[in-house]
């Protein structure tokens, strides 16, 4: 399958820093990138969908000026954290998939990046 | 809303037995797909298993399949021949037969194999 990465893997930073992370389709245009939120033990919870070239789609209780989200290429989608405090600390995930084909009516496989560990002190 | 309940949080098989993870749903949509993922210590989600709802026939991939009963609104995994590299949480997810529609997750269940 596609292969989509995610950078860093793990980031510890100081309370009241800014983290960005990069989420990457190596091998395919993504139209739509998610971003997921994981605690230790949970489920993944969506965060935002994104559309390259268009803001964001936040879900409900998500702070969209906490959790900045950029889709400026079809290859590329950023989350940054901003004044990120230790309880933002947790597994963030993002998955990537290509154009919805109309004419084809078919499912476009959604593809999951390896994950970033983020800790904040 | 969408929503998708697993109703074991853990489970445990003997390498080489069968086992079956629970998953049931709740939606009023008619067209969807159905998933089972696979995150091992690693947390790559993988893809374990897919079902089209219009499709009756249960869909299988090597040793998983799944018991779709689209009336009852459940989608239950078997897995067989269980191997020690199965251990992992699985998911069970939900997505309409729609564009820019996202996963609905279940809370998961954890699985461990047994050698």
């Amino acid at each position: 399958g596609a292969v989509v990465s995610q950078h860093p893997s793990r980031v510890i930073c100081k309370s009241g820093t800014s983290v960005k992370i990069e989420c990457r389709s190596l091998d395919f245009q993504a139209t739509t990138m998610f971003w997921y939120r994981q605690f230790p033990k949970q489920s993944l919870m969506l965060m935002a969908t994104s559309n390259e070239g268009s803001k964001a789609t936040y879900e409900q209780g998500v702070e969209k000026d906490k959790f900045l989200i950029n889709h400026a290429s079809l290859t590329l989608s950023t989350l940054t954290v901003t004044s990120a405090h230790p309880e933002d600390s947790s597994f963030y995930i993002c998955s990537a998939r290509e154009g919805w084909d109309r004419q084809r009516s078919s499912y476009n496989e959604q593809f999951f990046g390896p994950g970033t560990r983020l800790t904040v002190l | 809303a969408q929503t998708v309940t697993q109703s074991q949080p853990e489970m445990s098989v003997q390498e080489a037995e069968t086992v079956t993870l629970s998953c049931t749903y709740d939606t009023s949509e008619n067209n969807y797909y159905l998933f089972w993922y696979k995150q091992p210590p690693s947390r790559q989600m993988i893809l374990v298993i897919r079902q089209e709802a219009y499709k009756q026939q249960n869909a299988t991939e090597n040793r998983f399949s799944v018991n779709f009963q689209k009336a009852a609104k459940s989608f239950s995994l078997k897995i067989s021949d269980s191997q020690l590299g199965d251990t992992a949480m699985y998911f069970c997810a939900f997505m309409k037969h729609s564009a820019g529609n996202q996963f609905y997750f279940g809370t998961g269940t954890s699985l461990t194999v047994i050698p």
